[in-house]
């Protein structure tokens, strides 16, 4: 199972919305409603996010939102702000009952 | 409230074996699989397998099977990985994670524990 493809990294301005794809195929991300996206700050543990796709659990920001078309699932941050800055990693439930993580990508806030 | 925390690793030479413990807290053991993700220095994170800890049922990534065991000891609460064979690209921080059982996302993680192989 290989990763799923995410950008590298993703800049934008204070208040400004970016967005990070996670690509995939009709066995992962295409295929079930399980997409999950984690925030990683370095030295921390990952935090869920989004989860089934759009879903946000109680407690998060509602400036993260979660999307999906055919095999490509999106996560928008919109209202920019520092403390956003972190990696961002997607991940899929997948065909045989396995998981698969994104390749990360890393935001930095200009 | 709810608590993963593990313990064990630390540096081992390669072709050693280690074990990483995930002891559960603050809910229902059997009620949630527990899985292992791993990220090494520079890398982002790989999911490695589950495990039911109602049933003891194992699910592994492909790249994993054959040297990486998942256990569970339910009187204690506790969740085993093993990882045999090391080598250095073993070298990662590995994670026990909680996952739910409707949205299958990992909503608990453990804190965490480094594993160093170098000769």
């Amino acid at each position: 199972q290989s990763a799923l493809t995410q950008p590298a990294s993703v800049s934008g301005p204070l208040g400004q919305a970016i967005t990070i794809s996670c690509t995939g195929s009709s066995s992962d991300v295409g295929g079930y409603k399980y997409v999950s996206w984690y925030q990683h700050h370095p030295g921390k543990v990952p935090k869920v996010i989004i989860y089934e796709v759009t879903n946000r659990p109680s407690g998060v920001s509602n400036r993260f939102s979660g999307s999906k078309s055919g095999n490509t699932a999106s996560l928008t941050i919109s209202g920019l702000q520092a403390e956003d800055e972190a990696d961002y990693y997607c991940s899929s439930f997948t065909t045989s009952s396995t998981y698969v993580f994104g390749t990360g990508t890393k935001v930095s806030v200009l | 409230q709810v608590q993963l925390v593990q313990s064990g690793a630390g540096v081992k030479k390669p072709g050693a074996s280690v074990r990483v413990s995930c002891q559960a807290s603050g809910y229902t053991f059997t009620d949630y699989y527990i899985h292992w993700v791993r990220q090494a220095p520079g890398q982002g994170l790989e999911w490695m397998g589950w495990i039911n800890p109602n049933n003891g049922g194992t699910i592994y990534a492909q790249k994993f099977q054959g040297t990486f065991t998942i256990s569970r000891d339910t009187s204690i609460r506790t969740v085993y990985m093993d990882l045999t064979r090391l080598k250095s690209d073993d070298t990662a921080v590995y994670y026990c994670a909680r996952r739910t059982s409707s949205g299958r996302t990992f909503d608990f993680w453990g804190q965490g524990t480094l594993v160093t192989v170098s000769s």
